[in-house]
């Protein structure tokens, strides 16, 4: 069964404390590995997809990276505002129906 | 438009009362997908659409509930006599091609009292 973990289910940082949120996945072959941020009450904002493993893609303080079995998305010097829910979503290339397997996501908060 | 939209923000409904849900996707994108969010960020997928065709109905409860993208309408989902575990958050996201990035919009929250 496809299937995406992400830890941990919550993070506390300093701001300026640079870490990084994993995501785990087994899926019958990877199409595509996407990333989201959702604030409280509103819809998941698309960050980055990836394809394949090796691949990076960068914006602003947030860098997305992925292996043959996981991501990592890396958090250099947060500010409060990165404050919110990061999800993981993968699509199967054997699912027919392109959905999105979302993880549970991890919840960052930032301290100033 | 740029933005998927959703009406109503929030629909509270009687259980065994009909909702119905609204998504107007990204202008010139061709695919729909409905999802609803329930506790812990779970996600789960319901139906997704080519234009105004059904692409994917797996995720559906077909006895209650149905959805539709009419041209130059918006798309609709309609639970018909609503059950207190369908309380949740139903979201729509919109992609301009079946493997790219959904964008998401804002959610109806329905909640069945």
């Amino acid at each position: 069964e496809d299937q995406v973990t992400q830890s941990p289910e919550a993070l506390r940082l300093q701001e300026g404390e640079s870490s990084s949120l994993n995501c785990s996945y087994t899926v019958s072959g990877l199409r595509g590995l996407f990333w989201y941020r959702q604030d409280p009450g509103k819809g998941p904002e698309f960050l980055f997809t990836l394809y394949s493993a090796g691949e990076e893609k960068e914006k602003e303080r947030l860098k997305a990276t992925l292996t043959k079995k996981e991501s990592f998305l890396h958090i250099t010097a947060p500010k409060p505002e990165d404050s919110a829910t990061y999800l993981c979503a993968v699509q199967a290339r054997m699912d027919s129906s392109y959905k999105l397997i979302f993880g549970s996501g991890t919840r960052l908060l930032v301290r100033p | 438009g740029e933005e998927v939209a959703q009406t109503p923000k929030h629909l509270v409904r009687g259980e065994g009362q009909k909702a119905k849900l609204y998504c107007a996707p990204i202008k010139g994108h061709s695919y729909v997908f409905w999802y609803q969010q329930v506790l812990k960020n779970e996600f789960k997928f319901l139906i997704s659409f080519q234009n105004e065709n059904v692409f994917d109905e797996t995720g559906m409860p077909k006895e209650r509930f149905s959805a539709k993208c009419l041209p130059n309408s918006p798309c609709s989902l309609e639970i018909q006599a609503t059950k207190l575990e369908d309380s949740a958050v139903y979201f729509c996201a919109s992609s301009p091609a079946r493997g790219n990035e959904q964008f998401f919009g804002p959610g109806t929250r329905l909640t069945v009292l």
